[in-house]
């Protein structure tokens, strides 16, 4: 599985666009990309994910460039709420119906809004 | 509220005891995840299980064990408990289809301390 860097922490304000990038340099064609957001003592939260390109949903965008080494997770007009970490993961697509998958998050983004 | 449901939330237990962590994916998903989450170690892997199979083995301890029961529930047996066993026990679950992206659905975790 490709391993994934990201910042140890961003600050922000709100009403700011933020854009957390993730960096998975040995990436797989048959890898894709999923962030999730974990708020303290709560289970990590699907947020979005994607393969190529851009994908948006209402909530976030996911930017992927052609050669899919990075990707960036944009949280437009962030707020107070949006504290959180933010994980990057890449998985892989099985071949088997509920194939083994070692999904392993990396160390995530703490993510601290401020007023 | 993810459709997850662990039980129990919190539990407290004395070094060298066994303690068994229950979960019960959302209706329909087939996949069932195991993670720890330490302050130290981040959100760690354990397994991976489909429609009682194991499909999938993190670094799991010899101590712990895990299975899926034919109505898809699962355990996670932790014995010989330790101090540094002490942490935030997650299940996660999915549908598991061939050739698409896993979406993880976490519950909201057991916390386990060890005293």
């Amino acid at each position: 599985l490709a391993k994934t860097t990201q910042p140890i922490s961003m600050d922000s304000y709100e009403g700011q666009e933020v854009n957390i990038t993730c960096s998975h340099n040995n990436i797989a064609t048959n890898d894709y990309i999923t962030w999730y957001q974990q708020f303290p003592s709560q289970g990590p939260r699907f947020i979005i994910q994607g393969y190529k390109t851009k994908v948006t949903n209402e909530v976030a965008s996911l930017f992927i460039p052609a050669d899919r080494k990075s990707s960036t997770l944009s949280l437009p007009r962030v707020s107070l709420s949006d504290t959180a970490v933010y994980y990057c993961l890449v998985g892989e697509f099985s071949i088997l119906t509920g194939g083994g998958n070692k999904l392993t998050f990396g160390t995530g983004t703490q993510l601290k809004v401020e007023l | 509220d993810s459709g997850v449901t662990q039980t129990p939330k919190h539990l407290i237990t004395a070094t060298g005891q066994r303690v068994t962590l229950r979960c019960s994916p959302r209706s329909g998903d087939l996949s069932v995840y195991w993670y720890q989450q330490s302050l130290d170690q981040g959100l760690q892997f354990l397994i991976q299980y489909y429609n009682g199979e194991e499909r999938a083995k993190g670094n799991i301890l010899e101590r712990f064990s895990a299975q899926q029961f034919p109505d898809l529930h699962s355990e996670l047996n932790l014995s010989s408990l330790e101090l540094g066993d002490s942490a935030l026990y997650f299940c996660a679950s999915s549908v598991g289809i061939p050739q698409t992206p896993e979406k993880l659905f976490f519950g909201s975790g057991t916390q386990l301390s060890v005293l």
